[in-house]
Order: C-alpha cells, then structure tokens, then sequence
C-alpha cells in the first residue's frame, strides 16, 4: 500500500535553534501533502497544506514564518521550525492523498524543545 | 469552532463486548467521513470509512453508522480485543476530488479490558 515515511520520528532542540522535518511518498507522487500538530489530549490540528511546486496554505493562526513548509518535488515536503521554543514542543503529522479518498500519514515526529 | 466533536474522551469495554465511539458534527457540508486509530507516537491509521450517500458501512469487526440529520456517526468495534485498546480519531471532509482536508475529532481514548 501507499506510504508515507516522516523523519526524524523524534528530535530534541535547543532553545532558538531550527528543524527541519521530513515527509516523503515512497510509492506514489503527492501533489499535495498535509502537516498536522497534535497537542497533548487534544486532537490533531491541520497547520497547513503543502502544494509542490508553490506556496503552502497555512490555516489561520498559524505563522508562516515559523513553519516554513517547501514541496519542492512531487515525493517530498519539508517542515522547518525556525527559532523553536518549548511551546512549539508537540507532536508533528504528515499526510497525504495517494487517491481520491485515501489518507496516508506519517509515522509523526515527536519535537521537545529544551 | 469545533466542527468536529467526540465528546467521550475515554471509554472502557470488557474484552469480548461491543465498543460504540461516537462522534458529532456541525458542518452540513461534510460528506465523507473516516475512523483512524492512533497508538502513541505514531500516526493515524486508517480503519473506515462511509460516504454521506450510506448509512452504514461494515468491514470485519468495525462497523461505521451515520445518521445525517442527527449528525452523527458511531463506531462499533465486536467483539473488541485488546489489541483496539488506543485512541480513535473521527474526521470529516468535504468531497473535493483532489486536496480534501480532514477535520478531525478530539480522540477517544478506547481501553479493552481483559
């Protein structure tokens, strides 16, 4: 079946510092891909669509400029977390449509900002 | 604005027994609707799915009912296994042929009792 693979699947930063997280499609092409955040006890909150080739579409109240989200080809995007503070310590989701109605996510990388 | 709402956090089922997850929604324009099981730190999975047009729809031991003009939709789990204890995940979605995105629920977390 379709996969996607998110990586790191865990990672600890430092204060200021930046992260760059992975989304791949292994076996088939993604035009678009999804970014999630899921806070503790909460649900899984859509932060933006990735859309290769052009900008992402962020929903409201998320800053673009802290997550920088490129899909620079049609197996790959990209989440980068810039200038991390412990707030933005959760877990992150990728996912993304391999047909018209099948959702594959990542396996989800756990960000801890110390 | 939570369009999507599970207003059961937890629920606790003998092994054996049925499991009943529900699951609300505001938005009338939803028309697809998906269950996905979360263990921690790892990603949804997918387990089914029901189109707007249906009522039920049935695969093993899951079985997904939705009743439009309640808004509703449950999950039935029988006979539940240990192995389903995790958190459950309902999310809606608008048919869009092409970059859907999923609004999901809050979780309820399912623990099979032995």
């Amino acid at each position: 079946g379709a996969v996607v693979s998110q990586h790191p699947s865990r990672v600890i930063c430092k204060s200021g510092t930046s992260v760059k997280i992975e989304c791949r499609s292994l076996d088939f092409q993604a035009t678009t891909m999804f970014w999630y955040r899921q806070f503790p006890k909460q649900s899984l909150m859509l932060m933006a669509t990735s859309n290769e080739g052009s900008k992402a579409t962020y929903e409201q109240g998320v800053e673009k400029d802290k997550f920088l989200i490129n899909h620079a080809s049609l197996t790959l995007s990209t989440l980068t977390v810039t200038s991390a503070h412990p707030e933005d310590s959760s877990f992150y989701i990728c996912s993304a449509q391999p047909t018209n109605y099948g959702y594959t996510f990542g396996s989800g990388t756990r960000l801890t900002v110390v | 604005d939570q369009q999507v709402k599970q207003n059961s956090p937890s629920l606790s089922v003998q092994e054996g027994r049925i499991s009943i997850l529900n699951c609300d929604y505001t938005n009338s324009m939803f028309d697809y609707f998906l269950w996905y099981k979360k263990y921690p730190a790892e990603g949804p999975t997918f387990l089914i799915s029901i189109s707007s047009i249906k009522d039920k729809n049935e695969d093993g031991r899951f079985t997904v009912f939705l009743n439009k003009s309640a808004k509703h939709l449950s999950l039935h789990i029988v006979p539940s296994q240990p192995g389903d204890s995790a958190v459950y995940f309902c999310a809606a979605t608008i048919s869009n042929f092409g970059n859907e995105k999923l609004t999901f629920g809050t979780g309820t977390r399912l623990t099979i009792i032995p």
